[in-house]
């Protein structure tokens, strides 16, 4: 019962592509977040939406822009990749009365920036 | 500025032991705090909620709010417990969740 697909489980990409990694949710949730995981540096919050069209930096905001246009669906957008956007995306969902109960995370994309 | 620190990047058990996680925080109103836990190529997963005070595969936390702390616990450590344990905060009023950098749990048999 997969509840947050991440459509990529791998990426590699080159230097200044523009990539797309996409996140989709089937629990009708109202928050959509997107996390990088780094090994010693935990989970950092890049961007996050409340509702569609609405969204709102993260701590490591830099180097990425983001998409909702529908409520189920969140992307994050590399406009130029960088060698240092090498990394796992995490997409999480939550809202309302779920958020008391954490988030639930994809499984994630590992990119790879050439 | 909402914090969580794991002090510990590594933890490694023996079967059987009593294991402790810990996690303090930053934040001067109530914090919610979870623990997230990551098997070996699975998805993170949520463990344990501050608000709930259950019990999850043996595992139990308490919040400390006098000393900022959200210690993960279970007296006797089992094998299939090695993962990686990241503690987390979510403000009053935010939506978001924000993660300690993660402690990776290795219990020897």
């Amino acid at each position: 019962d997969v509840k947050v697909t991440q459509s990529s489980r791998y990426l590699v990409k080159r230097t200044g592509e523009k990539v797309f990694l996409e996140c989709v949710q089937d629990m009708d949730h109202e928050n959509m977040f997107w996390y990088r995981q780094d090994p010693g540096l935990g989970l950092r919050l890049i961007y996050f939406s409340y509702d569609v069209k609405m969204k709102e930096k993260g701590d490591i905001p830099e180097g990425y822009s983001v998409s909702r246009e529908k409520k189920e669906r969140f992307s994050l957008i590399l406009e130029s990749a960088s060698t240092n956007q090498t990394s796992m995306y995490l997409c999480a969902s939550g809202g309302g009365t779920q958020a008391n109960y954490g988030y639930t995370f994809g499984s994630g994309t590992r990119l790879t920036v050439v | 500025a909402q914090r969580v620190t794991q002090p510990e990047k590594l933890l490694s058990v023996f079967k059987g032991a009593p294991v402790e996680l810990k996690c303090n925080y930053s934040y001067s109103g109530s914090p919610e705090l979870f623990w997230y836990v990551q098997y070996s190529r699975q998805r993170l997963q949520l463990l344990l909620r501050h608000i709930s005070r259950e019990s999850i595969k043996g595992f139990t936390a308490d919040l400390n709010k006098g000393e900022t702390s959200f210690h993960l616990k279970k007296p006797f450590a089992q094998e299939e417990d090695s993962a990686m344990y990241y503690c987390a905060l979510r403000s009053g009023g935010s939506e978001k969740l924000v993660f300690g950098k993660g402690t990776k749990l290795t219990v020897n048999p």
